[in-house]
């Protein structure tokens, strides 16, 4: 069965500072991940995926995420961070069944970025 | 390209009352699927829609319900509300190959926010 864990509910950076998200996932089969972000009151919105083709993964904003299938890991970075970044990250998965596919996200992790 | 709208932005019920809320494709996608995010969570998967029909469910009681309209737009319904309903409600679209799995992306809307009171 496929999982998502983020480590970190809350990761606080200085303005300029490297970003590092941590998520680790489970999954049976070569796995589709996504992370999305959530500006508060807001939707979701896609900054990155993976699918199989190259492992390291550029997003929108100055985004990345490396697959390591040894790791089952999924980590989003950005070299420096800045004020507008300050949101909520969710890592996801996506699970096949049956002829339709759900995402099965983490429980999220809320980035503050100070001066 | 128009992305992805819901309808309302925000609605207040009490308990025991029924709710609808709405949904518009991102153009050119023929898939959608619903979330619920409560407070503090990721969200979770309610149930995905195509032609028309549900073709996948998350752990949700039979209350929860929708429909699919041949524009693709689509209907979340709660039946009986409770208390633990309120959240943040959220529709993605995809689209899907005739005869194979929706493995495109999938593309949010703003959600809306149900309070029950």
């Amino acid at each position: 069965a496929q999982s998502v864990t983020q480590l970190g509910s809350h990761v606080s950076v200085s303005e300029g500072a490297l970003v590092l998200l941590r998520c680790n996932y489970s999954s049976s089969v070569p796995p589709y991940l996504f992370w999305y972000v959530q500006y508060p009151n807001q939707g979701l919105q896609l900054l990155l995926k993976y699918t199989s083709a190259a492992t390291l993964v550029k997003g929108i904003n100055g985004f990345e995420a490396e697959f390591k299938k040894s790791e089952t890991s999924f980590h989003l970075t950005k070299p420096s961070a800045h004020m507008s970044d300050a949101a909520e990250y969710f890592c996801a998965v996506s699970f096949f069944s049956g002829g339709y596919n759900k995402l099965i996200f983490g429980a999220g992790t809320r980035l503050a970025v100070h001066p | 390209e128009t992305g992805v709208t819901q309808s309302p932005t925000h609605l207040i019920k009490t308990r025991g009352q029924q709710v609808t809320l709405r949904c518009s494709s991102q153009s050119g996608h023929n898939t959608v699927s619903w979330y619920q995010q409560a407070l503090g969570q990721g969200p979770q998967f309610i149930f995905q829609y195509y032609r028309e029909e549900e073709n996948g469910r998350g752990n949700f009681p039979p209350r929860f319900s929708g429909l699919q309209f041949p524009n693709y737009s689509s209907e979340l319904n709660v039946n009986a509300l409770e208390l633990d309903d309120s959240a943040l409600y959220l529709c993605a679209s995809s689209f899907r190959l005739a005869g194979g799995p929706s493995t495109d992306t999938q593309y949010f809307g703003p959600g809306t926010r149900l309070t029950v009171l």
